[in-house]
Order: structure tokens, then C-alpha cells, then sequence
């Protein structure tokens, strides 16, 4: 069974800690993404990658940054984490084209 | 502002009715996809539609893609508890590896 792994189900940080979230696939998928998701404002996009060393800006990008060094794991890093972080974090992968996101079960980050 | 509007919110029916959710946009989309969300758990891909006036049918569920490309539906016909969740609708432009969510139905189906 394909899979998107994500390396912790709950987090919980104090303010100003640097925060690493892993994932990793097995789909050889060259597309890989970060999403947060919080109640009434859906899913946003944060980083995504389209291959190994890549990377784009989402549309919330501030705040965060991400690592590709190998194609199946992707890291999303809060650099000083503060209290308006905390949210579900999700991440994906993708073939190219019109295909769908594979999701992993997603890290619930709390920010203290 | 949501790039995609999705309604209702909140929808709860008792087991067995039918029912329609919608997902809106000012915006033409190349492709759309609906995604189901369990608690704890992440998006599950449905289906992706693609062409204006497109009907997909997945068991007791069919979507519809409108004919300018700006909006969609679900109609979910004798719903099951097993439907319980949270349906997010996805728009992806040109770049077909940037898709934009709406911000989900949550739906109830009591027994």
C-alpha cells in the first residue's frame, strides 16, 4: 500500500523552539507539499517541492522553511515556533500533471 | 478570501436521505477533485473531473463538474454513516501541481 508517512501524530512545543516535521513517501513521486489546515480556512499551501533541492513558495510561506535532500522526504521547519503555528500540518505527494495529492495522516502541532 | 466557496458548512441528515454539496469559484479551474477527511486522518482523493459539464459516478455518489469550470457538485444518494466526514473540493489551474482547497462540508449522517 503507497504510503506518505509523517514522522509524529501530535506535537507539542514552547515558543521560540525550532520545530522539524518529517515526511516521507514511497511513490517515487517527483511532487511533494506542506499544507496547514485550520477550521473555516481550509487547506493553505505552504511550501512545495518539485524535485530533489527545489523548492516554491505557497501562499504562506513566512515563517517557514523546508528541506528536499533526498526524493522521498520532505521537512517543513518552524524556525522560532510561535503560538499562531499551531494547526494541523499535512503533507503531501504527487505524480505530475492532473493526478491527486496523496496525504499523510497529518501532525497536529501545539504551540505553547 | 477562499478561492473556493463550499456550502453548506455544517450539513447532519439521519441515515438513508439524500443530499447535495457545492463548491463555488469566480475562477476557471482546468481540473477539479473532491476529497473525503476522516478525523485524524488525511484527505482521501474521490475523484478528479476535468471537462466542463463532466458527471462522474462513484457508487452513491456523483459529482459534476459545471459547464464554465467554475463550480462543482456532490450528490450523495442514500447516505450511509460510513459518509461521515469532511468534503474538501480542490481547483487546480494550468500548473496542475498547485491545487487550491475550499474550506470543506462536514458532514453528519446519524443512524
Amino acid at each position: 500500500d503507497v504510503k506518505v508517512t509523517q514522522s509524529s501524530r501530535y506535537l507539542v512545543k514552547r515558543t521560540g523552539e525550532k520545530v522539524f516535521l518529517e515526511c516521507v513517501q514511497d511513490m517515487d513521486h517527483e511532487n511533494m507539499f506542506w499544507y496547514r489546515q485550520d477550521p473555516g480556512l481550509g487547506l493553505r499551501l505552504i511550501y512545495f517541492s518539485y524535485d530533489v533541492k527545489m523548492k516554491e513558495k505557497g501562499d504562506i510561506p513566512e515563517g517557514y522553511s523546508v528541506s528536499r535532500e533526498k526524493k522521498e522526504r520532505f521537512s517543513l521547519i518552524l524556525e522560532s515556533a510561535s503560538t499562531n503555528q499551531t494547526s494541523m500540518y499535512l503533507c503531501a505527494s504527487k505524480e505530475a500533471d492532473n493526478y491527486g495529492y496523496t496525504f499523510g495522516s497529518g501532525t497536529r502541532l501545539t504551540v505553547v | 478570501t477562499q478561492l473556493l466557496e463550499q456550502s453548506p458548512q455544517f450539513l447532519s441528515i439521519q441515515e438513508g436521505e439524500n443530499l447535495t454539496v457545492y463548491c463555488n469559484s469566480s475562477s476557471v479551474f482546468s481540473s477539479l477533485q473532491w476529497y473525503r477527511q476522516e478525523p485524524g486522518e488525511g484527505p482521501v482523493l474521490l475523484v478528479t473531473v476535468v471537462t466542463g459539464g463532466e458527471v462522474k459516478k462513484l457508487k452513491r455518489l456523483t459529482f459534476q463538474f459545471g459547464d464554465a469550470r467554475k463550480d462543482s457538485s456532490l450528490h450523495i444518494t442514500a447516505a450511509q454513516t460510513g459518509d461521515t466526514g469532511l468534503y474538501l473540493c480542490a481547483g487546480g489551474g494550468h500548473n496542475f501541481n498547485k491545487f487550491y482547497f475550499g474550506s470543506g462540508t462536514k458532514l453528519n449522517v446519524k443512524p
